[in-house]
């Protein structure tokens, strides 16, 4: 079975604070993908990579950064934690020869930004 | 621009009934449709998917139906038990190593 880790289930930051967010798998997939969640908003791209050190924004890329520098990790980074970065971030992995584009998520980091 | 809807409101259903739960989609041609589990503070998990040229898959109580006339996708619960209770969620997609949208999902609460 596919797992997927995150570094922390929650986390809290104070405003200003550079914060590290990190997921890896065990599954030798491609694709890694950062996804937040909030009610009512349902699932939202901030980041994807297809392969070590590419990157790809996704539909809300601002105020975050990411990296990949192995191929079963991926990092999240806020660069300067603000309160509205408040939520549930959500790692994810696919295999893109799979063709279905199947993902397999982690477990999530809840981050409160006070 | 590519929609995806689902039901925002929750669907509440007696344990033993069958909960069907509708995933709409618009100026999309996908060749999959994925459905989604999530349970509250975790992540979704991946349930089933389905083929444009299939009409119907099951996998033990659960069935998905997908109508590419309709641009709808039917997500079956049979004999619903209260452990059923989730958001589900259904993510159409055309594949080929591509990223995923998702629909906002739909909760299901099974009362006793």
């Amino acid at each position: 079975d596919v797992k997927v880790t995150q570094s922390s289930r929650y986390l809290v930051k104070r405003t200003g604070e550079k914060v590290f967010l990190e997921c890896v798998q065990d599954m030798d997939h491609e694709n890694m993908f950062w996804y937040r969640q909030d009610p009512g908003l349902g699932l939202r791209l901030i980041y994807f990579s297809y392969d070590v050190k590419m990157k790809e924004k996704g539909d809300i890329p601002e105020g975050y950064s990411v990296s990949r520098e192995k191929k079963e990790r991926f990092s999240l980074i806020l660069e300067s934690a603000s309160t509205n970065q408040t939520s549930m971030y959500l790692c994810a992995s696919s295999n893109p020869s799979a063709l279905t584009d199947t993902q397999y998520f982690g477990p999530g980091t809840r981050l409160t930004v006070l | 621009s590519q929609k995806i809807e689902q039901n925002s409101e929750a669907l509440n259903i007696q344990e033993g009934k069958t909960a069907t739960l509708t995933c709409n989609y618009t100026n999309y041609s996908p060749a999959y449709l994925q459905w989604y589990r999530q349970d509250p503070g975790r992540g979704p998990v991946f349930l089933l998917l389905i083929r444009e040229n299939e009409k119907e898959k099951r996998k033990e109580r659960l069935k998905v139906t997908f109508d590419t006339t309709l641009k709808q996708s039917l997500f079956h619960i049979t004999a619903s038990q209260p452990a059923d209770s989730a958001t589900y969620l259904c993510a159409p997609t055309t594949g080929g190593g591509n990223k995923l949208t998702f629909g906002t999902g739909t909760q299901l609460k099974v009362e006793l």
